[in-house]
């Protein structure tokens, strides 16, 4: 039962232009939504999350936008950068769980030059 | 400040053996997660605690077990090992949860199972 889905498994774009990683949810009870950036050989490193209470959080080139009704999140990056070309991780916070995370399975984000 | 150290960083077990894998948080973290990563699966809970009791347990079998030292530092353990335990293994310490659930994550210890 994956409750948290990122259906793109890889993703290229040019340098400059906007990436947008997508991920779907279906659990309600989801109070806090991360993102996660993982590159090989290293642990994930947190990059951006939003509170179910909110619709958009920006972080200088990041921005998560959050669509509680169609259970969409969304990480853009704008401009993307060849450093940013990393696996990156949706996560989802369970209501009162404090660190238990649901993860989705990652979409690879390459970016050409 | 030093990061979330984990060892071994890379061991090979057979079936049926027990594995340990050692976990130390950042200075000052008093929580203490853990993670399985397999291809196609994402990162998986396992267990989180916190000032030495599991307050949150994942969906894995009893095989998988852990511990935390009054240090903070974690102790995670599979017994039995089945070549479907063959995955990276990860880490994650912060203060107390986290507000925003954001975790510090080790490099992880990578298990291979034969």
């Amino acid at each position: 039962d994956q409750q948290v889905k990122q259906n793109s498994p890889s993703l290229s774009v040019q340098e400059g232009r906007i990436s947008i990683l997508n991920c779907d949810y279906t659990n309600s009870m989801f109070d806090y939504f991360l993102w996660y950036k993982k590159y090989p050989a290293e642990g994930p490193t947190f990059l951006i999350s939003i509170s179910s209470i909110k619709d958009k959080n920006e972080d200088g080139r990041f921005t998560v936008f959050l669509n509680k009704s169609a259970k969409h999140l969304s990480l853009h990056i704008v401009p993307s950068q060849p450093g940013d070309s990393a696996v990156y991780f949706c996560a989802a916070r369970h209501t009162g769980t404090a660190s238990k995370l649901t993860f989705g399975t990652g979409t690879r984000l390459q970016v050409t030059l | 400040k030093a990061g979330v150290t984990q060892t071994p960083r890379y061991l090979i077990k057979t079936r049926g053996q027990q594995v340990t894998l050692s976990c130390s948080p950042i200075s000052g973290h008093r929580s203490v997660s853990w993670y399985q990563q397999t291809p196609g699966q994402g990162l998986q809970f396992l267990f989180e605690y916190f000032s030495e009791t599991q307050r949150n347990k994942g969906n894995f079998p009893g095989r998988f077990s852990g511990r935390q030292f009054s240090n903070s530092r974690s102790e995670m353990n599979v017994s039995t090992l089945e070549l479907g335990d063959s995955a990276l293994y990860l880490c994650a310490s912060s203060l107390s949860g986290g507000a925003a659930g954001e975790l510090f994550f080790g490099e992880g210890s990578r298990l291979t199972v034969l």
